[in-house]
């Protein structure tokens, strides 16, 4: 089975802070995904990314960077957060483009103080 | 600009009821149309996904309706278990590109 690995399941951080999410896949996929979850808008794809050191931005980039140095990890960077990124974070991985499943973690969340 | 609109925001139904949730998308370049199922506390997991080139697909009590021509899909859930109780997302991509966009969510309810 494939297994996607979130660092936190909880996570308080103050305004201003620089935050990492850290992702590890364990199924040598190609693209990983870091999502956001909001009640009422569903997930939002903030960016992804078909390769190491490739990034693509998504639908929300804004306040948000990432970094991918190896293929299994994907890190999802808040430059400095602020009290509207309060969410929970989803990390996904898939296997090729398109057509195929994504794999989720079971998710940060995170709370900007 | 939300591309796949979702309804109902919420669902409840009687155990052995038949569940119904609707998409609509706006982008006629989407041609991957997957349901993911996600339990409190779980990351959403892939339940059942269709092609535009059939307009239904089965897997046990879970069915996708398609309809192009109206740019909607909806899954049934016949049967419908306690177990099933959890938050329903469709989305839609473009296989060559891979990103999904997804729909906002219906949480079901499925009382004993």
């Amino acid at each position: 089975d494939v297994k996607v690995t979130q660092s936190s399941r909880y996570l308080v951080k103050r305004t201003g802070e620089k935050v990492f999410l850290e992702c590890v896949q364990d199924m040598d996929h190609e693209n990983m995904f870091w999502y956001r979850q909001d009640p009422g808008l569903g997930l939002r794809l903030i960016y992804f990314s078909y390769d190491v050191k490739m990034k693509e931005k998504g639908d929300i980039p804004e306040g948000y960077s990432v970094s991918r140095e190896k293929k299994e990890r994907f890190s999802l960077i808040l430059e400095s957060a602020s009290t509207n990124q309060t969410s929970m974070y989803l990390c996904a991985s898939s296997l090729t483009r398109g057509g195929q499943p994504q794999h989720f973690g079971d998710g940060t969340r995170l709370s900007i103080l | 600009q939300q591309q796949v609109k979702q309804s109902p925001q919420s669902l409840i139904v009687q155990k052995g009821g038949i569940s119904i949730i609707n998409c609509a998308y706006e982008n006629t370049a989407f041609d991957y149309f997957p349901w993911y199922q996600q339990f409190p506390g779980k990351g959403p997991a892939l339940l059942i996904a269709i092609r535009p080139d059939v307009s239904e697909k089965k897997e046990g009590r879970f069915t996708i309706s398609f309809n192009k021509s109206a740019k909607q899909f909806s899954l049934h859930i016949m049967d419908s278990q306690p177990g099933d109780s959890a938050t329903y997302f469709c989305a839609a991509s473009q296989v060559s590109y891979g990103k999904l966009t997804f729909g906002q969510g219906t949480i079901l309810t499925v009382h004993p």
